[in-house]
Protein backbone atom coordinates (compact mmCIF):
# COMPACT_ATOMS: atom_id res chain seq x y z
CA UNK A 1 0.00 0.00 0.00
CA UNK A 2 1.23 3.34 -0.61
CA UNK A 3 2.11 5.55 2.17
CA UNK A 4 2.96 9.49 2.42
CA UNK A 5 4.83 10.97 5.14
CA UNK A 6 5.50 14.38 6.39
CA UNK A 7 7.67 14.77 9.25
CA UNK A 8 7.26 18.32 10.02
CA UNK A 9 3.75 18.66 12.01
CA UNK A 10 4.91 22.55 12.24
CA UNK A 11 7.12 24.82 10.60
CA UNK A 12 7.74 29.03 11.06
CA UNK A 13 8.78 31.24 9.00
CA UNK A 14 9.69 34.94 8.34
CA UNK A 15 7.59 37.02 6.38
CA UNK A 16 8.95 37.60 2.96
CA UNK A 17 11.61 34.54 3.12
CA UNK A 18 11.54 30.74 1.84
CA UNK A 19 10.52 27.72 3.38
CA UNK A 20 10.80 24.56 2.73
CA UNK A 21 8.20 21.52 3.58
CA UNK A 22 9.59 18.20 3.36
CA UNK A 23 7.27 15.07 2.07
CA UNK A 24 8.18 11.64 1.76
CA UNK A 25 6.06 8.64 -0.34
CA UNK A 26 6.56 4.50 -0.47
CA UNK A 27 4.92 3.86 -3.45
CA UNK A 28 5.87 0.42 -6.19
CA UNK A 29 4.17 1.97 -8.59
CA UNK A 30 6.03 3.51 -11.42
CA UNK A 31 2.67 6.00 -12.66
CA UNK A 32 1.46 8.18 -10.06
CA UNK A 33 0.86 11.98 -9.17
CA UNK A 34 1.87 13.94 -5.90
CA UNK A 35 -0.14 17.45 -4.89
CA UNK A 36 0.61 20.18 -2.18
CA UNK A 37 -2.84 20.95 -0.43
CA UNK A 38 -3.45 24.02 1.46
CA UNK A 39 -5.98 24.02 4.25
CA UNK A 40 -6.30 27.78 6.10
CA UNK A 41 -8.98 28.32 9.02
CA UNK A 42 -12.01 28.42 6.64
CA UNK A 43 -10.73 24.38 6.18
CA UNK A 44 -11.56 24.66 2.60
CA UNK A 45 -8.94 22.36 0.57
CA UNK A 46 -6.94 24.37 -1.97
CA UNK A 47 -4.77 22.80 -4.60
CA UNK A 48 -1.26 24.43 -4.71
CA UNK A 49 0.74 22.43 -7.05
CA UNK A 50 0.49 19.04 -8.87
CA UNK A 51 3.45 17.02 -10.11
CA UNK A 52 3.09 13.79 -12.51
CA UNK A 53 5.74 10.97 -11.52
CA UNK A 54 6.47 10.63 -15.45
CA UNK A 55 8.37 14.20 -15.76
CA UNK A 56 11.35 15.32 -14.54
CA UNK A 57 11.00 18.46 -14.65
CA UNK A 58 9.95 20.03 -11.23
CA UNK A 59 6.58 21.96 -11.13
CA UNK A 60 6.27 25.38 -10.32
CA UNK A 61 3.26 27.78 -9.76
CA UNK A 62 4.68 31.51 -9.08
CA UNK A 63 5.98 31.85 -5.68
CA UNK A 64 5.57 27.37 -5.49
CA UNK A 65 7.88 24.82 -6.34
CA UNK A 66 8.41 21.71 -5.70
CA UNK A 67 11.93 19.44 -5.83
CA UNK A 68 10.81 16.13 -7.18
CA UNK A 69 13.37 13.21 -6.81
CA UNK A 70 11.89 9.98 -8.10
CA UNK A 71 14.54 7.79 -7.19
CA UNK A 72 14.67 9.39 -3.32
CA UNK A 73 10.77 8.99 -3.05
CA UNK A 74 10.71 12.80 -1.63
CA UNK A 75 8.63 15.67 -2.86
CA UNK A 76 9.23 19.16 -1.03
CA UNK A 77 7.39 22.12 -1.50
CA UNK A 78 9.00 25.32 -1.54
CA UNK A 79 7.48 28.35 -0.69
CA UNK A 80 9.22 31.43 -1.77
CA UNK A 81 8.73 35.28 -0.91
CA UNK A 82 6.20 33.76 1.84
CA UNK A 83 3.56 36.13 3.36
CA UNK A 84 0.86 36.05 5.77
CA UNK A 85 -1.85 34.40 4.10
CA UNK A 86 0.50 31.04 3.05
CA UNK A 87 -0.20 30.76 6.98
CA UNK A 88 -2.38 26.89 7.02
CA UNK A 89 -1.79 23.62 7.18
CA UNK A 90 0.51 21.78 3.72
CA UNK A 91 -1.24 18.38 3.20
CA UNK A 92 1.22 16.30 0.62
CA UNK A 93 -0.99 13.47 -1.03
CA UNK A 94 -0.71 11.08 -3.60
CA UNK A 95 -2.45 9.36 -6.48
CA UNK A 96 -2.14 6.46 -8.47
CA UNK A 97 -1.96 7.23 -11.75
CA UNK A 98 -4.40 4.46 -12.71
CA UNK A 99 -7.11 4.73 -9.78
CA UNK A 100 -10.21 6.88 -10.32
CA UNK A 101 -8.87 9.91 -8.29
CA UNK A 102 -8.83 9.12 -4.70
CA UNK A 103 -6.11 10.95 -2.89
CA UNK A 104 -3.99 9.37 0.18
CA UNK A 105 -2.82 12.78 2.55
CA UNK A 106 -0.11 12.58 4.86
CA UNK A 107 -0.81 13.95 8.47
CA UNK A 108 0.30 17.62 7.51
CA UNK A 109 2.51 20.44 8.28
CA UNK A 110 1.11 23.38 10.15
CA UNK A 111 3.24 26.65 9.01
CA UNK A 112 3.10 29.85 10.10
CA UNK A 113 4.06 33.05 8.71
CA UNK A 114 5.01 35.43 11.21
CA UNK A 115 5.53 39.48 10.19
CA UNK B 1 -11.77 26.98 -11.94
CA UNK B 2 -14.22 24.36 -11.35
CA UNK B 3 -16.61 24.63 -8.14
CA UNK B 4 -17.75 21.62 -5.51
CA UNK B 5 -20.26 22.84 -3.82
CA UNK B 6 -20.67 21.12 -0.27
CA UNK B 7 -24.13 22.01 1.68
CA UNK B 8 -24.98 22.19 5.14
CA UNK B 9 -21.45 23.93 5.98
CA UNK B 10 -22.00 22.89 9.66
CA UNK B 11 -24.83 21.38 11.09
CA UNK B 12 -25.99 19.72 14.88
CA UNK B 13 -27.79 16.80 15.57
CA UNK B 14 -29.42 15.01 18.51
CA UNK B 15 -28.03 11.51 18.90
CA UNK B 16 -29.97 8.98 17.59
CA UNK B 17 -31.26 11.23 13.84
CA UNK B 18 -29.69 10.54 10.41
CA UNK B 19 -28.16 13.88 9.13
CA UNK B 20 -27.48 14.07 5.10
CA UNK B 21 -24.96 16.17 3.28
CA UNK B 22 -24.94 17.24 -0.22
CA UNK B 23 -22.00 17.48 -2.62
CA UNK B 24 -22.76 19.47 -5.99
CA UNK B 25 -19.92 19.95 -9.15
CA UNK B 26 -21.55 23.52 -10.49
CA UNK B 27 -19.80 23.76 -13.32
CA UNK B 28 -18.81 20.28 -14.44
CA UNK B 29 -20.04 16.97 -14.84
CA UNK B 30 -18.62 14.25 -11.99
CA UNK B 31 -19.06 10.44 -12.43
CA UNK B 32 -17.10 10.18 -9.29
CA UNK B 33 -16.76 11.81 -6.24
CA UNK B 34 -15.61 11.32 -3.03
CA UNK B 35 -16.16 11.56 0.76
CA UNK B 36 -13.36 11.88 2.81
CA UNK B 37 -13.56 12.50 6.71
CA UNK B 38 -11.08 14.74 8.90
CA UNK B 39 -10.45 14.71 13.29
CA UNK B 40 -9.54 17.85 14.51
CA UNK B 41 -5.65 18.50 13.47
CA UNK B 42 -5.67 15.44 11.47
CA UNK B 43 -5.80 14.78 7.91
CA UNK B 44 -8.15 13.27 5.66
CA UNK B 45 -9.38 10.07 5.41
CA UNK B 46 -10.62 8.80 2.44
CA UNK B 47 -14.25 6.94 3.59
CA UNK B 48 -15.69 6.30 0.51
CA UNK B 49 -15.66 6.61 -3.35
CA UNK B 50 -19.14 7.49 -4.73
CA UNK B 51 -20.47 6.57 -8.35
CA UNK B 52 -22.86 8.08 -10.29
CA UNK B 53 -25.39 5.38 -11.23
CA UNK B 54 -23.90 2.67 -9.01
CA UNK B 55 -23.18 1.24 -5.86
CA UNK B 56 -20.34 3.70 -3.71
CA UNK B 57 -17.11 2.12 -2.94
CA UNK B 58 -16.25 2.02 1.04
CA UNK B 59 -13.02 1.93 2.48
CA UNK B 60 -11.88 -0.50 5.01
CA UNK B 61 -13.39 0.01 8.30
CA UNK B 62 -15.79 2.36 7.22
CA UNK B 63 -19.86 0.83 7.96
CA UNK B 64 -21.82 0.63 4.69
CA UNK B 65 -25.31 1.18 6.96
CA UNK B 66 -24.14 3.91 8.20
CA UNK B 67 -22.93 6.21 5.78
CA UNK B 68 -24.89 6.36 3.02
CA UNK B 69 -23.89 7.02 -0.40
CA UNK B 70 -26.17 8.24 -3.41
CA UNK B 71 -24.84 9.41 -6.96
CA UNK B 72 -28.21 10.05 -8.59
CA UNK B 73 -26.95 12.44 -11.27
CA UNK B 74 -23.44 13.57 -12.64
CA UNK B 75 -23.72 16.43 -10.25
CA UNK B 76 -24.76 15.56 -6.91
CA UNK B 77 -23.86 13.27 -4.61
CA UNK B 78 -25.42 12.80 -0.90
CA UNK B 79 -23.63 11.31 2.12
CA UNK B 80 -26.30 10.07 5.09
CA UNK B 81 -24.97 9.73 8.30
CA UNK B 82 -27.45 7.75 9.86
CA UNK B 83 -28.43 7.02 13.55
CA UNK B 84 -25.72 9.27 14.40
CA UNK B 85 -23.63 9.40 17.51
CA UNK B 86 -21.21 11.27 19.18
CA UNK B 87 -18.59 9.41 17.94
CA UNK B 88 -19.68 10.26 14.66
CA UNK B 89 -19.00 14.19 15.11
CA UNK B 90 -16.26 15.29 12.79
CA UNK B 91 -15.65 17.23 9.44
CA UNK B 92 -16.97 15.63 5.98
CA UNK B 93 -15.48 16.83 2.79
CA UNK B 94 -16.72 15.72 -0.47
CA UNK B 95 -14.33 16.04 -3.40
CA UNK B 96 -14.66 15.52 -7.50
CA UNK B 97 -12.53 14.98 -10.09
CA UNK B 98 -12.14 16.99 -13.20
CA UNK B 99 -9.40 16.52 -15.59
CA UNK B 100 -6.99 14.94 -13.45
CA UNK B 101 -7.39 17.18 -10.71
CA UNK B 102 -9.25 16.59 -7.48
CA UNK B 103 -11.55 19.72 -6.30
CA UNK B 104 -12.86 19.98 -2.73
CA UNK B 105 -16.09 21.07 -1.33
CA UNK B 106 -15.53 23.52 1.83
CA UNK B 107 -16.76 20.65 4.45
CA UNK B 108 -19.49 20.01 6.88
CA UNK B 109 -18.95 19.95 10.67
CA UNK B 110 -21.02 17.50 11.86
CA UNK B 111 -21.47 17.54 15.63
CA UNK B 112 -23.76 15.43 17.57
CA UNK B 113 -25.13 15.94 20.84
Amino acid sequence: AQTVTQSQPEMSVQEAETVTLSCTYDTSESDYYLFWYKQPPSRQMILVIRQEAYKQQNATENRFSVNFQKAAKSFSLKISDSQLGDAAMYFCAYRSGGSQGNLIFGKGTKLSVKP
Amino acid sequence: GAVVSQHPSRVICKSGTSVKIECRSLDFQATTMFWYRQFPKQSLMLMATSNEGSKATYEQGVEKDKFLINHASLTLSTLTVTSAHPEDSSFYICSALRNEKLFFGSGTQLSVL
